[in-house]
């Protein structure tokens, strides 16, 4: 079956303090890791798209980096305007565009 | 920035009563989307849509709900008699040729 697992669930960092989050996954077939941040009670929000092993995109303070088995998001320098969830998501086979999203880590950062 | 749009912001509604959730999608988008989110819980998808038919649902996604493009903007989803358990964010997405975008969403609460 088909499964995303985020971890930590939620990390609380100080300003300027860089960290990583993970996402690992279990597909067949991997079309594409896609990241998204979401707010409280809001939509999440597009930030990357990753489609094979050794990509990496940037934005900002956030870099996302793909592997056969994980996508690692990485925050260098956070600032209290990068508190939110970050979701991830796969898209499987060719014969589906689900989105298959893992639970989410709830970043805090504090000044 | 072309965005996703949905109406009503909240809805609440008696168990067992209709709603009806509102999408306008990107305009040059051709796929659609509806997910929902129970607090506390992850994304799930719920149904695609695709030159004016289902192109794919998930197992939530059953008799009760249905979905339609009433016109060349509008996407709705309609729960026809809503259960306690139907309470969550309803968020609606389009894409392209990858990139689902999505909604601000929905809020249901059954009472």
């Amino acid at each position: 079956e088909d499964q995303v697992t985020q971890s930590p669930e939620a990390l609380r960092l100080q300003e300027g303090e860089s960290s990583s989050l993970n996402c690992s996954y279990t597909v067949s077939g991997l079309r594409g890791l896609f990241w998204y941040r979401q707010d409280p009670g809001k939509g999440p929000e597009f930030l990357f798209t990753l489609y094979s092993a050794g990509e990496e995109k940037e934005k900002e303070r956030l870099k996302a980096t793909l592997t056969k088995k994980e996508s690692f998001l990485h925050i260098t320098a956070p600032k209290p305007e990068d508190s939110a969830t970050y979701l991830c998501a796969v898209q499987a086979p060719r014969n589906t565009d689900k989105l298959i999203f893992g639970t989410g880590t709830r970043l805090q950062v504090f000044p | 920035e072309p965005e996703v749009t949905q109406t009503p912001s909240h809805q609440v509604t008696q168990m067992g009563q209709e709603v009806i959730l509102r999408c306008v999608p990107i305009s040059n988008h051709l796929y659609f989307y509806w997910y929902r989110q129970i607090l506390g819980q992850k994304v799930e998808f719920l149904v695609s849509f695709y030159n004016n038919e289902i192109s794919e649902k998930s197992e939530i996604f059953d008799d009760q709900f249905s979905v339609e493009r009433p016109d060349g903007s509008n996407f709705t989803l309609k729960i026809r008699s809503t259960k306690l358990e139907d309470s969550a964010m309803y968020f609606c997405a389009s894409s392209g040729p990858t990139t689902q975008y999505f909604g601000p969403g929905t809020r249901l609460t059954v009472l």
